[in-house]
C-alpha cells in the first residue's frame, strides 16, 4: 500500500530558530503534497499545497514566509517553520496525493505527525 | 470555503451500544471520506464514499452519502473499546484536489 514517512515525530525547539520537517512517500509518486495543522481536540486545518516543481499554494491566514514549503521531487516535500514562537507550537502533518491514475487506489494518504514544541 | 459540521463533537458510549455520527455541509462534494485517528498519529482512511446514496459497510461500521452528496452518516453497531478516537469526516473539493475536514467527533467506548 502507499506509505508516507513523515520526520521527525516529536521536536523541541527554543523561540526563534527554524524547524524543518520532511514528508517522504516511499512506494509512490506524489505530485501533489498537504500539510496541515491540529491544535489539541480539534479537527486538521489546511495550511498548504504544494506541488512538485512549483510553489505552495497557502491558505488564507497562514504566512508563506514563515512555513516555507519545498517541494523538490515527487518523493519529497518539506516544511520549515521558520522563527518559531511558542504560538507555533502544534501537530502538523503531511499528506501525499499520488499521481494521476494511480490516486484512485491510494487515494490521500496521511504521515504519523510532527509534534512542534516551541519553548 | 467548503465547511463541515459533524454532530456530535463528543461522544461517549458503553461497550456494545450503537451510535450514529453526522457530517454535513451545503456544499456539494464529489466524494467524501471517513477517517479515525488516534492520538499523536496521523488519520487514517476507513471508506471512500462516490456516488450519491452509496452505502459502504466495513465490519460493524456501515457508511451513508447522501444523494445530493451533501452529507454522510457513519454508524457503529456494538460498539468496542478499541473504537474509541476521533472520527473526521473529509470532503474531497475537485477543484482544489485538497480535503476539506470535518470539525470531529470524539468518540470514547468504556468496557
Amino acid at each position: 500500500g502507499a506509505v508516507v514517512s513523515q520526520h521527525p515525530s516529536w521536536v523541541i525547539c527554543k523561540s526563534g530558530t527554524s524547524v524543518k520537517i520532511e514528508c517522504r512517500s516511499l512506494d509512490f509518486q506524489a505530485t501533489t503534497m498537504f500539510w496541515y495543522r491540529q491544535f489539541p481536540k480539534q479537527s486538521l486545518m489546511l495550511m498548504a499545497t504544494s506541488n512538485e516543481g512549483s510553489k505552495a499554494t497557502y491558505e488564507q491566514g497562514v504566512e508563506k514566509d514563515k512555513f516555507l514549503i519545498n517541494h523538490a521531487s515527487l518523493t519529497l516535500s518539506t516544511l520549515t517553520v521558520t522563527s518559531a514562537h511558542p504560538e507555533d507550537s502544534s501537530f502538523y502533518i503531511c499528506s501525499a496525493r499520488a499521481a494521476e491514475g494511480l490516486w484512485v487506489n491510494y487515494g490521500y494518504t496521511f504521515g504519523s505527525g510532527t509534534r512542534l514544541t516551541v519553548v | 470555503t467548503q465547511l463541515l459540521e459533524q454532530s456530535p463533537q463528543f461522544l461517549s458510549i458503553q461497550e456494545g451500544e450503537n451510535l450514529t455520527v453526522y457530517c454535513n455541509s451545503s456544499s456539494v462534494f464529489s466524494s467524501l471520506q471517513w477517517y479515525r485517528q488516534e492520538p499523536g498519529e496521523g488519520p487514517v482512511l476507513l471508506v471512500t464514499v462516490v456516488t450519491g446514496g452509496e452505502v459502504k459497510k466495513l465490519k460493524r461500521l456501515t457508511f451513508q452519502f447522501g444523494d445530493a452528496r451533501k452529507d454522510s452518516s457513519l454508524h457503529i453497531t456494538a460498539a468496542q473499546p478499541g473504537d474509541t478516537g476521533l472520527y473526521l469526516c473529509a470532503g474531497v473539493d475537485t477543484g482544489r484536489r485538497a480535503l476539506t475536514f470535518g470539525s470531529g467527533t470524539r468518540l470514547q467506548v468504556q468496557p
